[in-house]
């Protein structure tokens, strides 16, 4: 148990829904970081949040965004969704920003679009 | 831009044998981190082992070492005397930059599936 918390698990929606993926870091933790694991475009960076602030993003579409709260939480969120959406969410903490940090990914959210 | 490569799609390895899986890497920024994670079937990501750009030594952590070649930009990773739980996928990743100033993506590989053979 990496001590990251992710919810929910499963999620099953259809095409053009919304929804909201969430996860808690470990405690202690200040940077989260999201990541997309599908068949065809493999694990990719989404976007990271250091103490509540957006510090970098990668392949992150403009229908998804991303935020952290006060309490350190994030929420992912997606809209429009579409079939190409369908992959495991992973969300990441560390400790700091420093990049010398290792990640503790939490057990990933798999998002089915039908 | 940064990528990362990662050659072998599969290997299969006799028990108790050491392993090394291949990873390069292209980046133009002199700071960087490499790091490798495995994911067991189970799907969650376990990190493994980190390698600082400046770092004057290979990373070892237990039966893991990454062999680190700067001039090549290489960072492959060593699994000594493999073990049937060592059957996963393993992926290489880099981050740019580091310091609480930076703002760095971090890039995976496709990974490579590792099955260790009784």
């Amino acid at each position: 148990d990496s001590g990251v918390t992710q919810t929910p698990k499963h999620l099953i929606t259809a095409t053009g829904q919304r929804v909201t993926l969430r996860c808690s870091p470990r405690s202690g933790d200040l940077s989260v970081y999201w990541y997309q694991q599908s068949l065809d475009q493999g694990l990719q960076f989404l976007i990271h949040y250091y103490n509540g602030e957006e510090r970098a993003k990668g392949n992150i579409l403009e229908r998804f965004s991303a935020q952290q709260f006060p309490d350190l939480h994030s929420e992912l969120n997606l809209s429009s969704l579409e079939l190409g959406d369908s992959a495991l969410y992973f969300c990441a903490s560390s400790v700091d920003n420093s990049g010398r940090d290792e990640q503790y990914f939490g057990p990933g959210t798999r998002l089915t679009v039908t | 831009a940064q990528k990362i490569t990662q050659t072998q799609p599969g290997m299969f390895v006799q028990e108790k044998e050491a392993v090394t899986l291949d990873c390069t890497y292209d980046t133009s920024d002199p700071s960087y981190g490499l790091f490798w994670y495995k994911q067991p079937s189970s799907g969650e990501m376990i990190f493994l082992i980190y390698q600082g750009s400046y770092d004057q030594q290979n990373a070892t952590e237990g039966r893991y070492s990454l062999n680190f070649q700067k001039a090549r930009k290489s960072a492959n990773l060593v699994i000594s005397a493999s073990q049937l739980g060592d059957s996963a996928m393993y992926f290489c990743a880099m981050r740019e930059g580091w310091g609480y100033s930076s703002a760095s993506k971090i890039i995976f590989g496709s990974g490579t599936r590792l099955s260790i053979r009784p």
